[in-house]
C-alpha cells in the first residue's frame, strides 16, 4: 500500500510570512496526525483528527497555526505569521487501530 | 498527561555486540509501546511494539521488554550491524486511534 505523503519536503520562509503544509494519508485511515519535531527532540503532537473532527489539538498554538480536513481525507496545516522558532520537521501520520505510520515530513527553515 | 522519558540519549556500540535502550512513562492507562526508528531525512518508522498484556516480544534481532508495574520498558538490539545506526524513539499510547507520545530519541552509532 502506498504510504503518507507530504508535500513540500523543504521550506524557507522569513519570519512573519506564511506557509502551508499538505497531507494525503493512507488509504482509509480515519485517524490523522500532525506532529512537530524540533531537532534533536522526538515528535510532538500538534493536532488529531478522526475523519473530519478534531479529536486533540491541546498542544496546537492556535494563534498562529491552523489545520483542516474538511472532507477527512487530505489535510492541511497552517502557519500564520511564523515565528523563529517554528524552524522543524513537520511530521503527518495516519493510523486504523493502534498501528501509527508517518510520511517523510515536511522540514521548515524560517530565517 | 502522560510522559515518557528515554535513555541514554547517544549510544556507540561495536558492531556485533548489542545495543538496549530504555524507557519509563507516568500513566499507567498507556496499554501500547511501540519503538520507532528514524534515518535522515526520513519520518519515523514503526520498528516492533508491545502492548501491556504481553511481558516480552521477539521479532529476529530486536526484542522489547515490558514491565507494568515499574512502568519500563527496553528496547534490545542484538548482533548489531551498520544499518542499525540511527535514532530511535520509544513512544506510548492508550491504545486504538490514540496520539503516541514520543521519548527525546536515543542515537546509535554503530562502530565497525
Amino acid at each position: 500500500e502506498a504510504g503518507v505523503a507530504q508535500s513540500p519536503r523543504y521550506k524557507i520562509i522569513e519570519k512573519r510570512q506564511s506557509v502551508a503544509f499538505w497531507c494525503n494519508p493512507i488509504s482509509g485511515h480515519a485517524t490523522l496526525y500532525w506532529y512537530q519535531q524540533i531537532l534533536g527532540q522526538g515528535p510532538k503532537l500538534l493536532i488529531q483528527f478522526q475523519n473530519n473532527g478534531v479529536v486533540d489539538d491541546s498542544q496546537l498554538p492556535k494563534d498562529r497555526f491552523s489545520a483542516e480536513r474538511l472532507k477527512g481525507v487530505d489535510s492541511t496545516l497552517k502557519i500564520q505569521p511564523a515565528k523563529l522558532e517554528d524552524s522543524a520537521v513537520y511530521l503527518c501520520a495516519s493510523s486504523r487501530g493502534t498501528s501509527v505510520n508517518f510520511g517523510p515530513g515536511t522540514r521548515l527553515t524560517v530565517l | 498527561g502522560e510522559n515518557v522519558e528515554q535513555h541514554p540519549s547517544t549510544l556507540s556500540v561495536q558492531e556485533g555486540d548489542s545495543a538496549v535502550i530504555k524507557c519509563t512513562y507516568s500513566d499507567s492507562a498507556s496499554n501500547y509501546f511501540p519503538w520507532y526508528k528514524q534515518e535522515l531525512g526520513k519520518g519515523p518508522q514503526l520498528i516492533i511494539d508491545i502492548r501491556s498484556n504481553v511481558g516480552e516480544k521477539k521479532d529476529q534481532r530486536i526484542a522489547v521488554t515490558l514491565n507494568k508495574t515499574a512502568k519500563h520498558f527496553s528496547l534490545h538490539i542484538t548482533e548489531t550491524q551498520p544499518e542499525d545506526s540511527a535514532v530511535y524513539f520509544c513512544a506510548a499510547s492508550m491504545g486504538r486511534d490514540d496520539k503516541i507520545i514520543f521519548g527525546k530519541g536515543t542515537r546509535l552509532h554503530i562502530l565497525p
